[in-house]
């Protein structure tokens, strides 16, 4: 089965500047990376997405990048606020036409103020 | 805003007992999922649907747990008998048939003592 390993577990920025979480997957099969941004006690809401077909989307101030030879895939954000300090979770799927997804174990970004 | 709706909110019940979460996916979204959440493990999925119809169950113990689409507007997942190890927050998701979007319900928060 699909393996996400998630990188770093815990990231701590100054408000303004940007920050970096990277995802590795296993499966070459795999289709379809998510990302999640969930807040304490809340539910995991999509932040942005891609597909295996393209390489980068970008939506304001976050975007994802994809690797699909090196099987590894990150999100950036840019000029980070205090709101965005939450856990950040990466995900694929498609792997043998499966729809669900396989989880990374998650990032809690900090912003400093 | 069209979001899944989860009861309850929040369990607390005695090894042994029954248990059964509900879910209501967004209207027009035949493809459901049952996800659980824990600090030791993440977020991993339990099992899904497709046109109320099973098509993974392999992450679930199938000894204890069982999951349900009586109807298109119903999903369930009972665990008969709860152990303190089922404790965790169990989430549904749910997605459009022409997307890869999944959309997360609040949760179950499960205690078992």
């Amino acid at each position: 089965g699909e393996n996400v390993e998630q990188h770093p577990s815990t990231l701590s920025v100054q408000e303004g500047d940007s920050a970096v979480i990277k995802c590795t997957y296993s499966d070459s099969a795999s289709n379809y990376f998510p990302w999640y941004k969930q807040e304490l006690g809340k539910r995991p809401q999509l932040i942005i997405d891609i597909r295996s077909n393209v390489g980068e989307k970008k939506d304001q101030r976050i975007a994802v990048t994809l690797n699909k030879t090196a099987k590894h895939f990150s999100l950036h954000i840019t000029e980070t606020q205090p709101e965005d300090s939450a856990v950040y979770f990466c995900a694929a799927s498609g792997g043998g036409g499966a729809d669900g997804l396989t989880f990374g174990k998650g990032t809690h970004l900090i912003i400093q103020p | 805003d069209a979001r899944v709706t989860q009861t309850p909110r929040h369990k607390v019940t005695e090894m042994g007992q029954e248990v059964t979460m509900r879910c209501q996916p967004i209207l027009g979204h035949n493809t459901v999922f049952w996800y659980r959440q824990t600090m030791m493990q993440g977020l991993e999925l339990l099992a899904y649907f497709r046109n109320r119809a099973p098509l993974d169950d392999s992450g679930m113990p199938k000894d204890r747990f069982s999951a349900e689409m009586p109807d298109a507007t119903l999903a369930t997942l009972k665990i008969q008998p709860s152990e303190p190890r089922d404790s965790a927050v169990y989430f549904c998701a749910s997605r459009p048939g022409a997307s890869y979007e999944q959309y997360f319900g609040p949760g179950t928060r499960l205690t078992v003592t």
